[in-house]
């Protein structure tokens, strides 16, 4: 069991570039999460998905941010024309459907848009 | 909507204190419980959860029950340690409202320090 992971751990881009982010749940999870979490702040969810399938979106900051999942493994988060107020550590958590809703966390892309 | 209020940090104790950090929730359906702990430089763990009333979760000496009736999920210890210096979150999932988020509702965290 290798755990959640994502990448980069961190990036550093200017204002209005796009940036795409990667989590790797763990390898028997079908169910994938994407979190905001800002300083001083719990994390704040903004969708999952359940295999492929993207079951909430509404969360989803503004209709600059973007996910998808397309085999059902991996997933990508993406901000496009980033803003100052993005910055941020994203973190992705996995969890199995049938499971009482505990979610396991990696270790997080902490985003700097200056 | 749902939400969850817990104390205000930083908390400081002493090693071997007592420790009670307040959580309450608000939730339309029937949540589940969590508490997530935060060491310096990692990510969120679980550390306990409970899903339903009257449960009780525990775990490396730190317990909580799920109690309906105060809407509360309140972390305790007995005799912390230095290494559990940590922020502390407490957090909800809502199942059965039909609404189809299955996300986590965070409370704002509470940060603790146990000093030697």
């Amino acid at each position: 069991d290798t755990g959640v992971s994502q990448n980069p751990r961190h990036k550093i881009t200017k204002r209005g570039q796009n940036v795409t982010f990667r989590c790797d749940p763990i390898s028997e999870h079908n169910r994938l999460y994407w979190y905001r979490q800002t300083l001083g702040q719990g994390p704040e969810f903004l969708t999952y998905f359940q295999n492929e399938a993207q079951l909430e979106k509404s969360r989803l900051l503004s209709d600059r941010f973007s996910a998808e999942r397309p085999k059902g493994s991996f997933s990508t988060l993406e901000i496009q024309r980033t803003e100052q107020g993005d910055s941020a550590m994203y973190l992705c958590a996995s969890s199995l459907a049938a499971s009482s809703g505990t979610q396991y966390f990696g270790p997080g892309t902490r985003l700097t848009v200056l | 909507g749902n939400s969850v209020t817990q104390m205000e940090g930083p908390v400081t104790l002493s090693e071997e204190a007592f420790l009670t950090i307040n959580c309450t929730y608000t939730a339309t359906g029937y949540p589940s419980l969590f508490w997530y702990v935060q060491y310096p430089g990692e990510g969120l763990q679980l550390l306990l959860k409970a899903t339903k009333a009257d449960d009780k979760g525990s775990n490396k000496g730190f317990e909580a029950t799920y109690r309906k009736e105060t809407t509360s999920f309140h972390l305790e210890k007995g005799s912390v340690q230095v290494s559990d210096s940590a922020v502390y979150f407490c957090a909800l999932s809502d199942r059965g409202t039909g609404g189809g988020a299955d996300g986590l509702t965070f409370g704002k965290g509470t940060h603790l320090i146990i000093q030697p």
